[in-house]
């Protein structure tokens, strides 16, 4: 199975701010990385797919880069629903796992 | 808009099969890959694994020997069986629409939590 990392584990930050949280796989996994957000008590939501492109709905302050075995979400300014964990996924060769989480506070 | 639900037993006892099912409104249940995932407490989702419309499936290696979901058009309906539970397999059991085959994940279920405990 591919092995994905992220770091860090939890960020502390204020509304406004702009955030970068890392993913690494394994292997090379191309470009077929998801990243989702979670709230607590609810379903992942999906952020971007193939590393870069934004789903449907998801606010422009959201994106995705990178190729191969390292990743970067960033969100441009934080705003306080973007409060919540964070899980990459790669998606090149089931069983699709999932990182650890990064929990995104507000400090 | 498309709406997924899950039901099922919310306790299950070791050893024992669990029986979910997910019933989709206001869409089609054809041309999508329909989609089971999980989430440990306090841990990562985990992938279960999918079934097409064209009845093609493919599992998590780590349940394949476990697992088999299966597809009803006529209801609208999939459903996960998850044989010999233990307590490892304790989570929250989602459904879900992947567009794809890739976990493009566009719709989920609200999720339903799953014990076991004798």
């Amino acid at each position: 199975d591919f092995q994905m990392t992220q770091s860090p584990s939890s960020l502390s930050a204020s509304v406004g701010d702009r955030v970068t949280i890392t993913c690494r796989a394994s292997q090379s996994i191309s470009k077929y990385l998801n990243w989702y957000q979670q709230r607590p008590g609810k379903a992942p939501k999906l952020l971007i797919f193939t590393a870069s492109s934004l789903q449907s709905g998801v606010p422009s302050r959201f994106s995705g880069s990178g190729s191969g075995t390292d990743f970067t979400l960033s969100v441009s300014s934080l705003q306080p629903e973007d409060f919540a964990t964070y899980y990459c996924q790669q998606t090149y060769s089931p069983p699709y796992t999932f990182g650890q989480g990064t929990t995104l506070e507000i400090k | 808009q498309v709406q997924l639900q899950e039901s099922g037993p919310g306790l299950v006892k070791p050893s024992e099969t669990l029986s979910l099912t997910c019933t989709v409104s206001s869409g089609s249940i054809t041309s999508y890959y329909w989609t089971w995932i999980r989430q440990p407490p306090g841990k990562e989702p985990e992938w279960i694994g999918y079934i097409h419309d064209s009845g093609s499936t493919n599992y998590n290696p780590s349940l394949k020997s476990r697992v088999t979901i299966s597809l009803d058009t006529s209801k609208n309906q999939f459903s996960l069986n998850l044989r010999s539970m233990t307590a490892a397999d304790t989570a929250v059991y989602y459904c879900a629409r992947d567009r794809d085959g890739y976990s493009r994940i566009d719709y989920w279920g609200q999720g339903t939590r799953v014990t076991v405990s004798s």
